[in-house]
């Protein structure tokens, strides 16, 4: 049974650009919600996709974006990319109103 | 003040110890209880959700809710050196439009052989 997979595993950007982050859910998951985890703190909450909406957003400016696709998989996007984007980048799935969410193995992402 | 609180250590003891996590929220509302394990540089894995009050135990893990005083704790009974890593404790109110997950900052154990 996959579980969460999140592409790539390590990115580095140049500030003001773009970024995709890929993620695709556990097996008979249909939520996918986005963190941020910063060194040495907790992860904290982008938002929550479920049936392609954004269900949920946490207190994160609108250049975080993202999309969920008919497959469930989903897509974070972050526009013009400040130093302090750098974080590892975490997806979790879960089913429905579940809150026991599972974690994929996150991406990196550096910003220089 | 923060809604989970965390101490973050970091704590260090010999295999075989018996450890003690725990986490302090202000919440009231929070009503589903998750541990965390998180090794360097992966993502976190789950190891025990709870919902309410009362005890779970899951094989050497035994996570504790203490609603009335808004304390929750993680046990793990001997401790071996694989168990070194970082513990999150996690929370949810699953009320109204809320589906987010509320992090402390974690605490990083080292078992030492």
């Amino acid at each position: 049974d996959a579980g969460v997979t999140q592409s790539p595993t390590h990115l580095i950007k140049t500030r003001g650009q773009q970024v995709t982050l890929r993620c695709s859910p556990k097996s008979g998951h249909d939520t996918v919600s986005w963190y941020q985890q910063a060194l040495g703190q907790g992860p904290q909450f982008i938002f929550q996709y479920y049936e392609e909406e954004e269900r949920q957003r946490g207190n994160f400016p609108d250049r975080f974006s993202g999309h969920q696709f008919p497959n469930y998989s989903s897509e974070l996007n972050v526009n013009a990319l400040l130093l302090g984007d750098s974080a590892l980048y975490l997806c979790a799935s879960s089913l429905g109103s579940n809150t026991e969410a599972f974690f994929g193995q996150g991406t990196r992402l550096t910003v220089v | 003040q923060k809604e989970v609180e965390q101490d973050p250590g970091p704590l260090s003891v010999p295999e075989g110890a018996i450890v003690s996590l725990n986490c302090t929220y202000s919440n009231s509302a929070f009503q589903y209880f998750m541990w965390y394990r998180q090794y360097s540089r992966k993502g976190p894995e789950l190891l025990m959700y709870t919902y309410s009050s009362g005890n779970k135990e899951d094989g050497r893990f035994t996570a504790q809710v203490d609603k009335s005083s808004k304390y929750i704790s993680l046990f793990i009974r001997d401790s071996q050196p694989s168990d070194s890593a970082t513990y999150l404790c996690a929370m949810s109110s699953l009320g109204g439009s809320n589906y987010k997950l509320t992090f402390g900052k974690g605490t990083l154990l080292t078992v030492n052989p």
